[in-house]
């Protein structure tokens, strides 16, 4: 079984603040994680994935996050927020070693940013 | 090249009645899967078709269903619907059924009144 957890449903930051959004995940075998933006009325772009390797990994729009297995973790961060990333986050997890490409997908975060 | 397509964009339909949906995937793509997003949660996996075969389903009622055509687009049927169906229904493609590089389609809103 595979499942995800974002704290906090909402994240307000100032343009020009660090973005920090967190996400937990629960995984009985070698996890593929994923970091969703969705905008309003548009469907969810993929930011960035971890499937193996270098565990801090680069996605689009400056946005990084790193894979800490000890602490089954995987949280996005952007060092200067701007007012064009307020949107809808999600995290996602999957399991293809353990037969499963289906993503799991967390409640959500909303960015706000303010000017 | 165009991206994942959904039609319609939006959709009002009374208690009862049965709705489909419809997608169109990436070119070359040939798995579709299908997700519903409820106001306020992330999406939730209904169904996968791979080569016009259903490859996996989530935990949805019966009233659900969907097939895959030979051009690899994809219909979602409710049946008998309810206030709770009102979501947004995505639809994500990617080239073969075992793959995680999905790319998702703007969504159909689905209201129920």
């Amino acid at each position: 079984a595979q499942s995800v957890t974002q704290l906090g449903s909402h994240v307000s930051v100032s343009e020009g603040a660090l973005v920090l959004l967190r996400c937990n995940y629960s995984s009985s075998v070698p996890p593929y994680l994923f970091w969703y933006v969705q905008y309003p009325n548009q469907g969810l772009q993929l930011l960035l994935k971890y499937t193996t390797g270098a565990t801090l990994v680069k996605g689009i729009n400056g946005f990084e996050a790193e894979f800490k297995k000890s602490e089954t973790s995987f949280h996005l961060t952007k060092p200067s927020a701007h007012m064009s990333d307020a949107a809808e986050y999600f995290c996602a997890v999957s399991s293809p070693s353990g037969g499963s490409y289906i993503p799991t997908f967390g409640r959500g975060t909303s960015l706000i940013v303010h000017p | 090249d165009a991206g994942v397509t959904q039609s319609p964009t939006h959709l009002i339909k009374t208690r009862g009645q049965h709705v489909t949906l419809r997608c169109s995937p990436i070119s070359g793509h040939k798995s579709v899967s299908w997700y519903q997003q409820v106001l306020g949660q992330g999406p939730q996996f209904i169904f996968q078709y791979y080569e016009k075969e259903e490859r996996g389903r989530g935990n949805f009622p019966d009233r659900f269903s969907a097939r895959q055509f030979p051009n690899y687009s994809s219909e979602l049927n409710v049946n008998a619907l309810l206030l709770g169906d009102s979501a947004l229904y995505l639809c994500a493609s990617s080239l073969i059924a075992h793959s995680y590089e999905q790319y998702f389609g703007p969504g159909t809103r689905l209201t129920v009144t």
